[in-house]
């Protein structure tokens, strides 16, 4: 059963680069039967998908925010990472990581990210 | 992109009673495959989101039979036969026929 886990900094100024990681238990980030996705939930607000990177390290991301968003695998530490640059408070959000496979079928917790100066 | 639209966007049930929430998309969601990649979601307060239904109208592993998923095209239906304390929270129904992947506003369903 895999299990997905965000980390990183709750707090960031306006205009910074947001950087979240997910860890990745219970297999493998490499397995051929996922891509991995980042999606966001503003406080009180719906769910928006940023993007996900397959197995092989192709990326697809929302056009919304694909000139600021890259998402990339580190193989050897089971993680996948998202970073999102020139927030602003438009961009606080819980930021959810999640395996996909034809379906959203594990999320992490969730993790709440604040712009803020 | 495609737009999902949800109707109502609350619902407040009383326990053992039916629920229904419609969801529309701006697109046909068949594919060529012959699949057609429309999905519900149940938000519980203060958690994930969690998979119901995939491909219109298969329940997903340990979702109660309570439930069900029907439609074709751009209408769709998530039905609750009777609903219980548990099913609290916000259904939210989505496409993946097209990137980027697109969410309905939500469907926020209570207790009377």
């Amino acid at each position: 059963q895999l299990q997905l886990q965000e980390s990183g900094s709750g707090l960031v100024k306006p205009s910074q680069t947001l950087s979240l990681t997910c860890a990745v238990s219970g297999g493998s980030i490499s397995s051929g039967g996922y891509s991995w996705s980042w999606i966001r939930q503003p406080p009180g607000k719906g769910l928006e998908w940023i993007g996900y990177i397959y197995h092989s390290g192709s990326t697809y991301y929302n056009p919304s925010l694909k000139s600021r968003v890259t998402i990339s695998v580190d193989r050897s530490k089971n993680q996948f990472s998202l970073k999102l640059s020139s927030v602003t408070a438009a961009d606080t959000a819980v930021y959810y990581c999640a395996s996909y496979a034809g379906y959203f079928q594990h999320w992490g917790q969730g993790t709440l990210v604040t712009v803020s100066s | 992109d495609i737009v999902m639209t949800q109707t109502p966007l609350s619902l407040s049930v009383t326990p053992g009673q039916p629920a229904s929430i419609s969801c529309k998309s701006s697109q046909s969601l068949l594919h060529s495959d012959g699949k057609t990649y429309l999905y519900w979601y149940l938000q519980k307060p203060g958690q994930s989101p969690q998979l119901l239904i995939y491909e219109v109208s298969n329940r997903f592993s340990g979702v109660p039979d309570r439930f069900s998923g029907s439609g074709s095209g751009t209408d769709f239906t998530l039905k609750i036969s009777r609903v219980e304390a548990e099913d609290v929270g916000v259904y939210y129904c989505m496409q993946s026929i097209q990137l980027p992947f697109t969410f309905g506003p939500g469907t926020k369903v209570d207790i009377k």
